[in-house]
């Protein structure tokens, strides 16, 4: 029954080293995003993804690159990873982003990948 | 812009009632509502739509005043399954084509026994 699948719950990295995170979803949904979780701060948009190859800067993107070259599949690059990194993230997906049709952007999230940079 | 959320942590006993707040300084077009528990995906409740809609989920419901830029969760008679953080997520009328949410910093509810 799963749906949006982290493939690492829990990473360990060195600054600087590069890092990717994998998202996938099985439910054919057109938008994809990368969310960054942190106490006091909730839940903060890296980039986000509207179809294959296409994407778009949330509000924190410096630091990060993301990757979509298959619709079900939407990835999460730190270049060189910094301690100020260390955080939850959150893959989603939606249906698609058209405002007419009620509930087509609902969200349904990955259960999250903690990373740590040491 | 982060939605306003509060209060930021609620403590309550089985049975009471609890109103979560999300304000936005920007024109809305919908308010999702979502509930995490610990060490959970965050999961989808309730959306509202532009328009002043109070919807209802079980003894969880919501209503969204346009005009205040606000929405507020109600939890009536809660249960100890209620417990977890709750997050609205706003969806800006500006946003144009590409629907994106942002989420406040979420309310801890915990319910004790």
């Amino acid at each position: 029954d799963v749906k949006v699948t982290q493939s690492s719950r829990y990473l360990v990295k060195r600054t600087g080293e590069k890092v990717f995170l994998e998202c996938v979803q099985d439910m054919d949904h057109e938008n994809m995003f990368w969310y960054r979780q942190d106490p006091g701060l909730g839940l903060r948009l890296i980039y986000f993804s509207y179809d294959v190859k296409m994407k778009e800067k949330g509000d924190i993107p410096e630091g990060y690159s993301v990757s979509r070259e298959k619709k079900e599949r939407f990835s999460l690059i730190l270049e060189s990873a910094s301690t100020n990194q260390t955080s939850m993230y959150l893959c989603a997906s939606s249906l698609y982003g058209t405002i007419e049709i009620s509930g087509a952007n609902v969200l349904t999230f990955g259960a999250g990948s903690r990373l740590t940079v040491l | 812009q982060q939605p306003v959320q509060s209060p930021q942590a609620v403590i309550l006993r089985e049975g009471e009632d609890a109103v979560i707040n999300c304000s936005s300084s920007k024109a809305l077009y919908s308010v999702h509502w979502y509930r995490q528990k610990h060490g959970e995906a965050p999961v989808f409740l309730m959306i509202l739509l532009k328009g002043g809609e109070q919807k209802g989920h079980d003894k969880i419901s919501a209503s969204f005043n346009e005009k205040k830029q606000q929405s507020s969760l109600y939890l009536t008679a809660s249960q100890l399954s209620y417990s977890g953080t709750y997050f609205c997520g706003t969806d800006l009328i500006s946003s144009g084509s590409a629907r994106q949410l942002t989420f406040g910093s979420g309310t801890q509810l915990t319910v004790l026994p």
